[in-house]
């Protein structure tokens, strides 16, 4: 089984429409990150959090909000969705370890909204 | 703040040639360095990473050395075969500064190996 898994895999909506991706992992790991992937944008930071209680906003957070339901889960809301936020939607965690720390990624949330 | 470029693709090789994507960064701390992979429909897989200057990270062929006197992190591989084909994304992450445990991606380089 998959270490992070998200799901739904993909999803079609229409705008002004609430939108819950979900990410689960068995990997033990605290912290957790949204992402969003555009075409020739690279990986954009939308909230992260370092353990159940804390949660932050990244670079891109408007639009979005979050929930750590606990260690394994962080839930991804788009409140009432417009046609900007179609794009491939990505949940990490990472191991920090002593001095580093290493990102994992799951499969992605392909979104479309209409 | 903390940034990653690296070169636009896409990269377009044919079998067996030599492969390097450039990537540089600014970073104000001790930053870790990475190198992701992505294959068609699927998430980011770690490839390889080195955690200070000199250190060379290396994975399924490929190389990467930490060269902190010239800010790079460039991506190499001596033979590409098509199954490289993927999107590679080189990344930061800056200890000993608030953008500790958030990473800095960049924009990704497509790369086709065609036979």
């Amino acid at each position: 089984d998959a270490d992070v898994t998200q799901t739904p895999r993909n999803r079609i909506t229409k705008t002004g429409k609430r939108i819950m991706l979900e990410c689960s992992q068995t990997k033990g790991h605290d912290r957790m990150y949204w992402y969003r992937q555009d075409p020739g944008l690279g990986l954009r930071l939308i909230y992260y959090s370092f353990d159940v209680k804390d949660i932050n906003k990244g670079e891109i957070s408007d639009g979005y909000s979050v929930s750590r339901q606990a260690q394994a889960k962080f839930s991804l809301s788009l409140e009432s969705a417009i046609p900007n936020q179609t794009a491939l939607y990505f949940c990490a965690t990472s191991d920090f370890a002593g001095y580093t720390d290493t990102q994992y990624f799951g499969p992605g949330t392909r979104l479309t909204v209409l | 703040g903390d940034s990653v470029t690296q070169m636009e693709g896409p990269v377009t090789l044919s079998e067996e040639a030599f492969l390097t994507i450039n990537c540089t960064y600014t970073a104000t701390g001790y930053p870790s360095l990475f190198w992701y992979v992505q294959y068609p429909g699927e998430g980011l897989q770690l490839l390889l990473k080195a955690t200070k200057a000199d250190d060379k990270g290396s994975n399924k062929g490929f190389e990467a050395t930490y060269r902190k006197e010239t800010t790079s992190f460039h991506l190499e591989k001596g033979s590409v075969q098509v199954s490289d084909s993927a999107v590679y994304f080189c990344a930061l992450s800056d200890r000993g500064t608030d953008s500790w445990g958030k990473f800095q991606f960049g924009a990704g380089t497509q790369v086709v190996v065609t036979p």
